[in-house]
């Protein structure tokens, strides 16, 4: 089996601050990590994807996200916040062995004007 | 904009009634899922297809049954609803399988009184 856990339920940053959203998983072997993000009445839509090379991940709308294979980590970042990304946001894994996707529980982001 | 539609968006029905829930994509993809996302927001799979006549149950169980007769039409089917089936169901495709990035539908949120 394989898990992700998202330790925080929400998350709460001032407007122009820095953010993080914290991940850790749990897979066999070599995980493919993704970050999705849900706004209200909305699906899910993709936001970055980790699978090989550089640990350090570019995505959609400024945000990027750090894979350290130590620390079973994939933190979710952006250098300044924004109110528009107030959302929920969703780390998940995916492995080989496994075969199907695992979501986290989800992170609430609040962006603070 | 991910082309893959849901309906209905919003549903409320009695106890004990037969409720179909849509979902298309025109994407072409041949991998389609359905997730239940709890109020708590947790995403849970429920079923999900390989393509034209393959479905498989997902890690959730759950009563709804769902047919693959078209790569672009995946809906799913509860025979007769009870409250404890009230939450938000997501579609989503993807090609190549679970490893990629999966495009999601706005979601049909049910209600059964």
């Amino acid at each position: 089996a394989q898990s992700v856990a998202q330790p925080e339920d929400q998350v709460n940053v001032a407007e122009g601050n820095p953010l993080t959203v914290k991940c850790t998983y749990s897979v066999s072997g070599n995980p493919y990590l993704f970050w999705y993000v849900q706004y209200p009445n909305r699906g899910l839509q993709f936001l970055l994807k980790y699978i090989t090379g550089d640990n350090l991940v570019k995505g959609s709308y400024g945000f990027e996200a750090e894979f350290n294979k130590s620390q079973t980590s994939f933190h979710l970042k952006k250098p300044s916040a924004l109110v528009s990304d107030s959302a929920l946001y969703f780390c998940a894994a995916y492995s080989g062995g496994y075969q199907k996707v695992t979501f986290g529980t989800g992170t609430k982001l609040q962006v603070i004007p | 904009e991910a082309d893959i539609y849901q309906t209905p968006r919003y549903l409320v029905i009695g106890t004990g009634k037969k409720i179909t829930l849509e979902c298309s994509q025109t994407m072409g993809h041949d991998k389609m899922y359905w997730y239940q996302q709890d109020p708590g927001m947790e995403l849970h799979l429920i079923h999900y297809s390989y393509g034209v006549n393959s479905t498989e149950k997902g890690d959730l169980s759950s009563e709804s049954t769902v047919s693959r007769i078209r790569t672009e039409h995946f809906p799913l089917t509860l025979e007769s609803a009870r409250p404890s089936h009230t939450s938000q169901y997501l579609c989503a495709s993807s090609v190549g399988g679970a490893k990629n990035i999966q495009y999601f539908g706005a979601g049909t949120r049910l209600s059964v009184l």
